[in-house]
């Protein structure tokens, strides 16, 4: 149950589109159409943002979007607001019915 | 709307346990699988447990197996947590969260989150 990849930092400035990765192994992001993106403020609960993949929960901007190549995921926002400003998590369901997180990676605006 | 409440947080000493507890509102309690994810401080999100709509399958983390139980009551709405045999590397903040979405027939992610419960395992 080794954690998922993702980069500790990505910045990028308002209206910019930035990516963040996230990489697995064939038994997990690679395997299966479920993975899901959550937001972190500080102090703050997570919450969802993309699940299986690319889809939008309501009430999520479609700045967000999803996307899976292989063994690695992306999260892209574009048109970059201040109040993205937060961490990221992918997650993502394993072949052993269990489920794996990234380590997380903190997006500035400049 | 969905509600999430954890409880049960508390300082605990290495070797005891303690039972979390997740009072759900606002859905259908017994349609939804739960999750059980907790965050060390200053430091990213791990998994912890799953336990099926019908409780019929559980899945723990191996930091956990052995040691924690996830369980739930559907006549009150509640999800919980016991941990026993706990260790100064349990200390987090335990978040509770549905798994999926019954409204778009999705499955296994966490959905929405309660607002977390801190356990502080120290002598």
């Amino acid at each position: 149950q080794s954690a998922l990849t993702q980069p500790a930092s990505v910045s990028g400035s308002p209206g910019q589109s930035i990516t963040i990765s996230c990489t697995g192994t064939s038994s997990d992001v690679g395997g299966y159409k479920y993975v899901s993106w959550h937001q972190q403020h500080p102090g703050k609960a997570p919450k969802l943002m993309l699940y299986d993949v690319s889809n939008r929960p309501s009430g999520v901007p479609n700045r967000f979007s999803g996307s899976k190549s292989g063994n690695t995921a992306s999260l892209t926002i574009s048109g970059l607001q201040a109040e993205d400003e937060a961490d990221y998590f992918c997650s993502s369901y394993t072949s052993s019915s269990t489920w794996v997180f990234g380590g997380g990676t903190k997006l500035t605006v400049l | 709307q969905v509600q999430l409440v954890e409880s049960g947080g508390g300082v605990v000493q290495p070797g005891r346990s303690l039972r979390l507890s997740c009072a759900a509102s606002g859905f259908t309690f017994s349609s939804y699988g739960f999750h059980w994810v907790r965050q060390a401080p200053g430091k990213g999100l791990e998994w912890v447990a799953v336990i099926w709509s019908d409780g019929s399958r559980k899945y723990y983390a191996d930091s956990v197996k052995g040691r924690f139980t996830i369980s739930r009551d559907d006549s009150k709405n509640a999800l919980y947590l016991q941990m026993n045999s706990l260790r100064a590397q349990d200390t987090a903040v335990y978040y509770c969260a549905t798994d999926g979405d019954v409204l778009t027939a999705s499955k296994f992610y966490c959905h929405s989150w309660g607002q977390g419960t801190l356990v502080t395992v120290s002598s």
